[in-house]
């Protein structure tokens, strides 16, 4: 089956980076972007960044500019998402996600997989 | 970037339908998905595009669009839909980004 398994738990230091990794399998990894959404505790979802991994083209929200970089390996069907300069509101769930597209007008995300924890202290 | 908002909490009897909604501007444009996250769990896909539930959730969920709101309804409300539940859309100021309405706590009583 259509499956996202991420790399586990980090705990860093402000200033720190992180790297997370997202293996995808049952599927053609190159076909489908993925994306990267955080979630902090107790608080709500917010997108973060998306990389084609046909293409290795990025894109990401504005307030991670700078401080997010994603790249793919396809020779293992892993996309990483590093983000730098932490801080300790960078304190959250990491959870990587499927792009589906079945026109102009639709997308969503599926599967997700099942987050990574990353703490920031200082 | 455009926003999607959401009511922070809704609750709805056992067996009751209740109506779960999210405004945006870029809903006048795209169709939401709709995601149900359960506490320590990742979001699971419940709706998306203009009438489409993947085959593992219930047929007692279903959404609809009109004008800048797309609506997430759950007809007889169950205690498992307890839950928090996001919308999501494309950006309308560039159609590279992505964003999640803030989220609805539904309590089943």
């Amino acid at each position: 089956q259509v499956q996202l398994v991420q790399s586990g738990a980090e705990v860093k230091k402000v200033g720190d980076s992180v790297k997370i990794s997202c293996t995808a399998s049952g599927y053609s990894f190159s076909r489908f972007y993925i994306h990267w959404v955080r979630q902090a505790p107790g608080q709500g979802l917010e997108w973060m960044a998306t990389i084609n991994p046909n293409t290795g083209g990025t894109s990401s929200a504005q307030k991670f500019q700078g401080r997010v970089t994603m790249s793919r390996d396809t020779s293992t069907s892993t996309v990483h998402m590093e983000l730098g300069g932490l801080r300790s509101e960078d304190t959250a769930v990491y959870y990587c996600a499927r792009d589906n597209s079945d026109s102009t007008s639709s997308w969503w995300f599926d599967p997700w997989g099942q987050g990574t924890m990353v703490t920031v202290s200082s | 970037s455009s926003e999607l908002t959401q009511d922070p909490t809704v609750s709805v009897a056992l067996g009751q339908t209740v109506k779960i909604t999210c405004q945006g501007d870029s809903l006048r444009r795209y169709y939401a998905s709709w995601f149900q996250q359960k506490p320590g769990q990742a979001p699971v896909l419940v709706f998306y595009g203009k009438d489409t539930r993947p085959s593992r959730i219930p047929d007692r969920f279903s959404g609809s669009s009109s004008g800048n709101t797309a609506s997430l309804t759950i007809t007889g409300a169950q205690a498992e839909d307890e839950a928090d539940y996001y919308c999501n859309s494309r950006d309308t100021t560039s159609n590279l980004l992505w964003v999640f309405g803030g989220g609805t706590k539904l309590t089943v009583l």
